[in-house]
């Protein structure tokens, strides 16, 4: 059973602070790891793919990537309450395949 | 970034209905189309695959006679659910791909479906 572990939280960090997300997953053949952010009532809004070991960084925003110890975490830099949002871990263990959710870890930033 | 639209947005029903929901990719073609279901405080589990001009394929535990899957055209997959019961009652949400190389989905806005 192909598995993606995250904490359901709640995480909550006071506004520019760093946000801290972390997620785990079960098959070690992983190729591509995505993080979304979901806003109550609406779907998922992709914020960062990663492939290969190591840091991405977009903006505000650092996915970091271990496949050895099969984890992926997402880093939100000077957190803002617009942040606020349930955020979903996503693997596909299949090029082309299923994207397998975690359960997400819903962030709330405090003004 | 690629665009992909849901109709209805919201859709009340009645008990022993059915309810069709439409998935377009308004700018690209589909090679693969994917259907979510999402209950309260839930993450997405995928109910089937859609490839277009070929059946779909289901998920376990998923009906496939109650979830009616077509996908016609490179741009449009529709989910049928029939004969709808209040634990149907749910946010429905489709995604698509552009090529089986690549990875990135795009999400759909989600169709919320209330079954009375």
């Amino acid at each position: 059973q192909k598995e993606v572990e995250q904490n359901s939280g709640p995480l909550s960090v006071p506004e520019g602070a760093i946000a801290s997300l972390n997620c785990t997953y079960s098959d070690r053949v992983s190729q591509s790891f995505f993080w979304y952010r979901q806003y109550s009532g609406k779907s998922p809004e992709l914020i960062m793919s990663i492939y290969s070991n190591g840091d991405k960084e977009d903006g505000r925003f650092t996915a970091q990537l271990n496949k050895a110890s099969q984890y992926v975490s997402l880093l939100i830099r000077d957190s803002q309450p617009s942040d606020s949002a349930t955020y979903l871990c996503a693997v596909i263990f299949n090029q082309g395949g299923k994207l397998i959710f975690g359960q997400g870890t819903e962030l709330s930033v405090k003004p | 970034g690629a665009v992909v639209s849901q109709h209805p947005s919201r859709v009340i029903c009645k008990s022993g209905t059915s309810v069709k929901i439409e998935c377009r990719s308004l700018d690209f073609q589909a090679t693969t189309m994917f259907w979510y279901r999402q209950f309260p405080k839930q993450s997405l589990m995928l109910m089937a695959t859609s490839n277009e001009g070929s059946k779909a394929t289901y998920e376990q535990g998923v009906e496939k006679d109650k979830f009616l899957i077509n996908h016609a055209s490179l741009t449009l997959s529709t989910l049928t659910v029939t004969s709808a019961h209040p634990e149907d009652s749910s946010f429905y949400i489709c995604s698509a791909i552009s090529s089986p190389s690549y990875n990135e989905q795009f999400f759909g806005p989600g169709t919320r479906l209330t079954v009375l």
